[in-house]
């Protein structure tokens, strides 16, 4: 069965601090997703990878960054959180080419 | 770019009665359109989808209908149950690659016993 997930589920941070959101999946998926999901917006992208070290930008990449030194893990990191970046980030991965994406339950990001 | 708008934003409806959700797609070159459900704590799942030359897929109680010429699909649940209640995301994906899926703002449906 089909699995990703996160690092943590719910998570406060201050102002001005880095943070690491971690995604692992077990289906030896080449592609991996983070998303930002708010209210009214839906799901936005922030980072894709389609392989080990490969990074492109999604539609709002700014504030953040991404790793990816394994192929089944996939790191987005905000280099120095504010309180804009408050949001549910989720994770997914999907097959090379395959348009079905399998999503972690996410993590609930609060910055104070 | 490909824009996805999604309506309506919230939709109560009565046990057993339908819901309709609908999408538009500003993209023409856009083929596959997924819906996805998200339950309360959980992530987004694919519950059904359809590629641009087909005109409707059905999947027991629930439904998606593609108008190409205009531009919207819709997903169509019958016989609304509770647990149906969860927020519905309809996406479009122009497939040069599978990369790039663009979400509609989603739609929360809530199901009254």
């Amino acid at each position: 069965d089909v699995k990703v997930t996160q690092s943590s589920r719910y998570l406060v941070k201050r102002t001005g601090e880095k943070v690491f959101l971690e995604c692992v999946q077990d289906m030896d998926h080449e592609n991996m997703f983070w998303y930002r999901q708010d209210p009214g917006l839906g799901l936005r992208l922030i980072y894709f990878s389609y392989d080990v070290k490969m990074k492109e930008k999604g539609d709002i990449p700014e504030g953040y960054s991404v790793s990816r030194e394994k192929k089944e893990r996939f790191s987005l990191i905000l280099e120095s959180a504010s309180t804009n970046q408050t949001s549910m980030y989720l994770c997914a991965s999907s097959r090379p080419g395959g348009e079905t994406q399998y999503f972690g339950p996410g993590t609930r990001l609060l910055v104070l | 770019g490909e824009n996805v708008e999604q309506h309506p934003s919230t939709l109560s409806v009565q046990e057993g009665d339908s819901a309709v959700i609908k999408c538009t797609y500003s993209d023409s070159a856009s083929n596959y359109f997924p819906w996805y459900k998200q339950e309360l704590g959980k992530g987004p799942q694919l519950i059904i989808d359809i590629r641009s030359n087909v005109g409707e897929k059905k999947d027991q109680r629930i439904a998606v209908t593609l108008n190409k010429t205009a531009k919207h699909f819709s997903l169509h649940i019958t016989e609304t149950q509770p647990e149906d209640s969860a927020v519905y995301f309809c996406a479009a994906i122009l497939n040069t690659g599978g990369f790039k899926t663009i979400f509609g703002a989603g739609t929360r449906l809530f199901v009254k016993a």
